[in-house]
């Protein structure tokens, strides 16, 4: 157990709707990242928060937006979903923003039919 | 951008043999980190190692890294039917003053036979 939770654990939903994904860092780490991972992508870094900051950006679509909030849990929202978004959304978190070890959680797998 | 990129894609070995991985990035880094991932589950942080560092240990798993070569190995010794998972080499780099999520390879899926 790495100390990262994440809700819900399966999400299944209609193109065209939004979801959000929750995330709770590992006690004390104040960086958060989101991840995609998809069998034709593998695994894609999508957004970086740090303190409550947005630290750095990946291949995160504009449909797509997350916050960190002041208790340190992130929420990552996915907005007019496409077939193409189902996938798993993996967070994980870190002590500081650089050149740490990061703790993945167990993924929310995201089904859009 | 950067990619880590596994060798073999797939591997499958008899248990208590050992199992070689390699992984290949294109430029510079500050850090390469092994990640193990049981299917459809979550990412277990293996070991780091910094561009500084050549070899590094963990019990029964030895990384080293080449950065005139961009390549790093990982090495499980005496495999176990529960080595079974993929595994994934990533890669992090800071540009200018800000830093990026990690890198991943498409990953290594390893089988051990009983």
């Amino acid at each position: 157990d790495s100390g990262v939770t994440q809700t819900p654990k399966h999400l299944i939903t209609a193109t065209g709707q939004r979801v959000t994904l929750r995330c709770s860092p590992r006690s004390g780490d104040l960086s958060v990242y989101w991840y995609q991972q998809s069998l034709d992508q593998g695994l894609q870094f999508l957004i970086q928060y740090y303190n409550g900051e947005e630290r750095a950006k990946g291949n995160i679509l504009e449909r797509f937006s997350a916050q960190q909030f002041p208790d340190l849990h992130s929420e990552l929202n996915l907005s007019s979903l496409e077939l193409g978004d189902s996938a798993l959304y993996f967070c994980a978190s870190s002590p500081r923003p650089l050149g740490n070890t990061q703790y993945f959680g167990p993924g929310t797998r995201l089904t859009v039919l | 951008s950067q990619q880590g990129e596994e060798d073999p894609q797939a591997l499958s070995i008899q248990e208590g043999e050992n199992a070689t991985m390699n992984c290949s990035y294109k430029t510079s880094i500050n850090n390469l980190q092994w990640y193990r991932q049981n299917s459809g589950r979550g990412l277990v942080h293996l070991i780091l190692i910094r561009s500084n560092e050549r070899e590094k240990h963990s019990g029964r798993l030895r990384v080293t890294l080449d950065t005139s070569k961009k390549s790093s190995s990982l090495l499980i010794t005496a495999s176990r039917a529960a080595d079974t998972a993929s595994y994934f080499c990533a890669t992090d780099y800071y540009s200018g003053g800000g830093a990026d999520g990690l890198t991943f390879g498409k990953g290594t899926h390893l089988i051990i036979q009983p």
